[in-house]
C-alpha cells in the first residue's frame, strides 16, 4: 500500500504570498490531519479533516486554512506569509476513528523569504 | 489549553546504556500515542497505549501509562545507535473536541 504523499516537497516564497500545499492520504484512510513542524514548537496540530468536514482545528491564525475532497486528498493554504511560517508542514492521515495511529507523509519544507 | 509536556528534551547515552524518558500531560488523555523521527524523516507510529497503568514492550523499548491516564514512559535497555532520533509522545484529549496533542519531543543521541 502506498504511504502518504505530499506535494511539493520544498518551496521557497517570499513575505505576502500565498501558499497550497497538497496531500494524499493512503488509501483508505479518511481522516487527514496537518501540523508544523518548527524546531523551538515541535509539532503543533493544524487542523483535522474527515469526510470533507473539518473535524478539530489548532490554535493558528485564520491565514492558515485547509479542505478535504471527496476522495480524501486534503490541500492546505497560507495566506500572506509571514517569515515565522517557515516550517516542515506535515500531514498524516488514518483510517477515521478517533484514537487510532496516524501516518505522516515526508512533509512539505517551506521557507519564506 | 491541554498541554503534553516530554522531559528530558534532550538525552545523550553511550551506546548500551539504559534510559527513560517521561511524558506528563496536563489534563487526563483517553489514550497516549509515541512516535519516532529520524534526522531527516517524518514521525513513525511505534505503540499505543489506552488502558490505565498498561504496559507494552518491543522489543528494546518498554512503554507504560500512569494510573491516573495522565502520563507515560518510555524506557530503552541497552540503547544502540539506530536509536538515534526524536521521539514524541501525543496525547488524545478525553470528550470533546478529541484532539491529539504532541509534545515537543525528546531527541536522543548515542555516542557509540
Amino acid at each position: 500500500k502506498a504511504g502518504v504523499t505530499q506535494t511539493p516537497r520544498y518551496l521557497i516564497k517570499t513575505r505576502g504570498q500565498q501558499v497550497t500545499l497538497s496531500c494524499s492520504p493512503i488509501s483508505g484512510h479518511r481522516s487527514v490531519s496537518w501540523y508544523q513542524q518548527t524546531p523551538g514548537q515541535g509539532l503543533q496540530f493544524l487542523f483535522e479533516y474527515f469526510s470533507e468536514t473539518q473535524r478539530n482545528k489548532g490554535n493558528f491564525p485564520g491565514r492558515f486554512s485547509g479542505r478535504q475532497f471527496s476522495n480524501s486528498r486534503s490541500e492546505m493554504n497560507v495566506s500572506t506569509l509571514e517569515l515565522g511560517d517557515s516550517a516542515l508542514y506535515l500531514c498524516a492521515s488514518s483510517f477515521g476513528g478517533r484514537g487510532l495511529e496516524q501516518y505522516f507523509g515526508p512533509g512539505t519544507r517551506l521557507t519564506v523569504t | 489549553g491541554q498541554q503534553v509536556m516530554q522531559i528530558p528534551q534532550y538525552q545523550h547515552v553511550q551506546e548500551g546504556e539504559d534510559f527513560t524518558t517521561y511524558c506528563n500531560s496536563s489534563t487526563t488523555l483517553s489514550n497516549i500515542q509515541w512516535y519516532k523521527q529520524r534526522p531527516g524523516g517524518h514521525p513513525v507510529f511505534l505503540i499505543q497505549l489506552v488502558k490505565s497503568g498498561e504496559v507494552k514492550k518491543q522489543k528494546r523499548l518498554t512503554f507504560q501509562f500512569g494510573e491516573a491516564k495522565k502520563n507515560s514512559s518510555l524506557h530503552i535497555t541497552a540503547t544502540q545507535t539506530t536509536d538515534v532520533g526524536t521521539y514524541f509522545c501525543a496525547g488524545r484529549t478525553q470528550g470533546g473536541s478529541e484532539k491529539l496533542v504532541f509534545g515537543k519531543g525528546m531527541k536522543l543521541t548515542v555516542n557509540p
